[in-house]
């Protein structure tokens, strides 16, 4: 498997843009994790999905942020409109349910909103 | 609610010096304890895990052993390498208490001197 794969790696982007980050997670995982990380806040959940629905986005920051997961291969999280301060490295991973043992994360992507 | 605390760092040693990051938690029942490591650039990625009290989790020469009575899991290496150096993360989860989600330590960054 090619593991939790994530695109943009990077991305740059002005103020008032919107952003938009895509997670494919590893095939048969039903759940999926949004995190972001920053040198002051550290690691932080913004929200999660269980067989495609949210079931906790008690993270997620402000209205400007939104995640979908149309289908179970398949998620975005959408900053609009972005800020400097979203600049960030948003991460993606992925947990198999029956197990619910390890969370495998994704490369992360590197958002630069100048 | 559930919490890990870790050893503040950054942390510096000299190549085959012993390693110890402490480790303690605060969580609702019996959680699953785990470490991650995050070298420069990359996700997080599982170094070892424990899911009971008493087990030992070990990987790459690091070890962690679950202390329910002291609540703490704290990460050990006899002899670290240059290639050591990394963030290293310590949490929890509860899945047994239907808490898929990991609780995060801000993360422990080690710096292995030639």
């Amino acid at each position: 498997d090619a593991g939790v794969i994530q695109s943009p790696r990077h991305e740059v982007t002005e103020m008032g843009q919107e952003v938009t980050l895509r997670c494919k997670p590893i095939s048969g995982h039903d759940y999926l994790f949004w995190y972001r990380q920053t040198m002051m806040r550290g690691l932080e959940l913004l929200i999660y999905f269980n067989n495609n629905v949210p079931i906790d986005d008690s993270g997620m920051p402000e209205d400007r942020f939104s995640a979908k997961m149309p289908n179970a291969s398949f998620s975005t999280l959408k900053i609009q409109p972005s800020e400097p301060r979203d600049s960030a490295v948003y991460f993606c991973a992925s947990l198999e349910g029956r197990s619910l043992d390890e969370q495998f994360f994704g490369p992360g992507t590197r958002l630069t909103v100048l | 609610g559930d919490s890990v605390t870790q050893m503040e760092g950054p942390v510096t040693l000299s190549e085959e010096a012993f390693l110890t990051i402490n480790c303690t938690y605060t969580a609702t029942g019996y959680p699953s304890l785990f470490w991650y490591v995050q070298y420069p650039g990359e996700g997080l990625q599982l170094l070892l895990k424990a899911t009971k009290a008493d087990d030992k989790g070990s990987n790459k020469g690091f070890e962690a052993t679950y202390r329910k009575e002291t609540t703490s899991f704290h990460l050990e290496k006899g002899s670290v390498q240059v290639s050591d150096s990394a963030v290293y993360f310590c949490a929890l989860s509860e899945p047994n208490f239907g808490n898929e989600k990991l609780t995060f330590g801000t993360g422990t960054r080690l710096t292995i001197i030639p």
